[in-house]
């Protein structure tokens, strides 16, 4: 079957730096997003990547090591309002896009 | 710019009620539309997919059903809901064609709760 996995629940303080790890197990693969949900609003994209390696978007950067089956979210300088939940989801052979439950982000001050 | 509308934001309904949910898209023409639905715990799960005008495919067998009968219109329907229908639904849309980079955009979202 098809799975992607991540932490249930993360907790990181305000100014720190913390990594949101995912690992998937699918049929093929396309490429990997990942989006930001608050808590009873719709997901955000935040990023995508096809290829290994890392990408950067300001305080936000995503890494993917296709060989491990595997990514994260590293998130810097986290502020109050980088608590959500982290989505992961991955783009299998038929373009199916396969999703992870979720990682829950709660930053403390 | 383009944007997702969908409504009701929030309704509670009895068992064995019927549902509509509605969902339009503005700015883009033939987009890919898509029906979600997320349990709490649960990775997102797709309902639904259209591709087209009266081109749908379902995922999950189950008592919903969905139609496409305008280009940026989408609507989630059921004639007998069922306790296990309660959710929070997500209509989302992506560019036409099948492509890994296809980025979904989602509308706010309908809580839907079932007593």
């Amino acid at each position: 079957g098809q799975n992607i996995d991540q932490p249930t629940e993360m907790t990181a303080t305000e100014g720190a730096i913390v990594q949101i790890n995912c690992t998937y197990q699918t049929s093929g693969f396309n490429g990997l997003f990942w989006y930001q949900q608050h808590a009873g609003e719709a997901p955000t994209f935040l990023s995508y990547n096809v290829l290994d390696g890392l990408e950067e978007k300001g305080r936000f950067s995503s890494f993917l090591s296709r060989s491990k089956g595997y990514s994260y979210l590293l998130l810097k300088e986290l502020q109050m309002k980088d608590s959500a939940s982290y989505l992961c989801a991955v783009i299998d052979s038929n373009y199916q896009l396969i999703w992870g439950a979720g990682t829950k982000l709660i930053i403390k001050p | 710019s383009q944007t997702i509308h969908q409504w009701p934001a929030t309704l509670v309904q009895p068992v064995g009620s019927p549902l509509s949910l509605e969902c339009t898209v503005e700015g883009t023409s033939n987009p890919n539309l898509y029906w979600y639905r997320q349990a709490a715990g649960r990775g997102l799960q797709l309902l639904f997919y259209s591709v087209g005008i009266g081109q749908i495919s379902s995922e999950v067998p189950q008592n919903l059903s969905a139609s496409r009968p305008q280009d940026r219109q989408f609507i989630l329907s059921s004639k007998k809901l069922l306790l296990s229908d309660s959710g929070f639904y997500l209509c989302a849309w992506s560019d036409s064609g099948v492509s890994g980079a296809n980025v979904l955009t989602f509308g706010a979202g309908s809580r839907l709760t079932v007593l």
